[in-house]
């Protein structure tokens, strides 16, 4: 299983959009796609599982899609506070395994 | 409110054996996935390995042959063992309790790590 993130990092404002773009190196069932946040000193923070559903807690301005190999993340208006490095991850049920993405850095610009 | 911690030896030889305990308090280990994951610089995140609510696990094909993951359910904990360390085994690592059990196949279920701990680096070194 090998994910790739891109871009390596985005350079956005505050209030502007901000799309995350994951790719799987083969067709991955929808309901096996996560999304993470991760903060510096922070452990990572479930965002996203089954492709396009919402952990509890998560705000409605994040939001997934995707299927097959293509998968994105979306965060509709950024807050100061969204500023971090994402990951997707996937899950292989036979022999069970779980891959992570490298991770694309979302910054101040 | 679920909290997770992780202790163990934080400095280690190469060819030793890593040993970490997670800690689980404000919730049982019953009917849960809990797994052990690392990070470092330059590999990013990697799943090691889990156990699930019937004690069997699963493992990183990577990793398989040196690491072992099992519960105690009287202290309410569960551990990981991976055997000779090298370098490339210093990371950061955490422990996590999954989601819950969405879809199952064949005894084992997706379970992505939730919860996790805050992490503890250990670090490889002659």
């Amino acid at each position: 299983i090998v994910l790739t993130q891109s871009p390596g990092t985005l350079s956005l404002s505050p209030g502007e959009r901000a799309t995350f773009s994951c790719r799987a190196s083969q067709s991955v069932g929808s309901r096996y796609l996560a999304w993470y946040q991760q903060k510096p000193g922070q452990a990572p923070r479930l965002l996203i599982y089954g492709a396009s559903t919402r952990a509890t807690g998560i705000p409605d301005r994040f939001s997934g899609s995707g299927s097959g190999t293509d998968f994105t993340l979306t965060i509709s208006r950024l807050e100061p506070e969204d500023f971090a490095v994402y990951y997707c991850q996937q899950y292989r049920s036979s022999p069970p395994m779980y891959a992570f993405g490298q991770g694309t850095k979302l910054e101040i610009k | 409110q679920l909290q997770l911690q992780e202790w163990g030896a934080g400095l280690l030889k190469p060819s030793e054996t890593l040993s970490l305990t997670c800690g689980v308090s404000g919730g049982s280990l019953s009917g849960h996935y809990w797994s052990w994951l690392r990070q470092t610089p330059g590999k990013g995140l990697e799943w090691i390995g889990e156990i699930n609510h019937n004690a069997n696990s699963n493992y990183n094909p990577s990793l398989k042959g040196r690491v072992t993951i099992l519960t105690d359910t009287s202290r309410n904990q569960f551990s990981l063992n991976l055997t000779s360390v090298t370098a490339a085994d210093t990371a950061v690592y955490y422990c996590a309790r999954g989601l819950g059990r969405l879809h199952c196949n064949g005894g084992t279920c997706y379970s992505p790590p939730l919860n996790w701990g805050q992490g503890t680096l250990v670090t490889v070194s002659s």
